[in-house]
């Protein structure tokens, strides 16, 4: 157990639906970041919240948003979805605001696994 | 632009024997790799790091090569033991606040 809690794990919505992924960071982390792994795809760096505060942006699509509430916990929005989108969301915590040294290490949640239809 | 490669989509091993994962990266400003190790529905979880001040870090029967002239980390296990089969993520970070990962290698270890 990572100590970090994704919900939901799964859900399965159609075309052109908005959905909100919600994580809730491990206790004492200020960094929360967002990955998208689809087939056989890597992991997707999305983006980044440090404290509140957007800290780095990856490749995130318009039709997506996230943010950081003042209790740590992050939600990221996907709207006017695709069947593209279909894919793992993963959502990671860190101590620090970047990933180097002894703080450098992410700690994921188990994913929240959406399916378009 | 993959930044950070793993060209071997997956890798056989004998249980006792080594295991050798391989990662190649593009970009000179990464200053800290990681690997990942990540079974099925879960999530990754970090197995070993190591900074570009250093060339290995060993951790039990885990070590981590860095070679950065040739740009490319490998990832050793000895030995290799059937719980050891999962999905590897290489990892690189440096320059930019996030971590670029590879695509992965899945590793069998039969007994």
């Amino acid at each position: 157990d990572s100590g970090v809690t994704q919900t939901p794990k799964h859900l399965i919505t159609a075309t052109g639906q908005r959905v909100t992924l919600r994580c809730s960071p491990r206790s004492g982390d200020l960094s929360v970041y967002w990955y998208q792994q689809s087939l056989d795809q890597g992991l997707q760096f999305l983006i980044q919240y440090y404290n509140g505060e957007e800290r780095a942006k990856g490749n995130i699509l318009e039709r997506f948003s996230a943010q950081q509430f003042p209790d740590l916990h992050s939600e990221l929005n996907l709207s006017s979805l695709e069947l593209g989108d279909s894919a793992l969301y993963f959502c990671a915590s860190s101590v620090g605001p970047s990933v180097s040294g002894t703080t450098g290490e992410l700690f994921f949640g188990e994913g929240s696994r959406l399916t378009v239809l | 632009d993959q930044q950070v490669k793993q060209n071997s989509p997956s890798l056989s091993v004998q249980e006792g024997r080594i295991s050798i994962l391989n990662c190649d990266y593009t970009n000179s400003m990464f200053d800290y790799f990681l690997w990942y190790k990540k079974y099925p529905a879960e999530g990754p979880t970090f197995l070993i790091s190591i900074s570009s001040i250093k060339d290995k870090n060993e951790d039990g029967r885990f070590t981590v090569f860095l070679n950065k002239s040739a740009k490319h980390l490998s990832l050793h296990i000895v030995p290799s033991q059937p719980g050891d089969s999962a999905v590897y993520f290489c990892a690189a970070s440096g320059g930019f606040q996030k971590l670029v990962f590879g695509t992965g290698t899945r590793l069998l270890v039969s007994p």
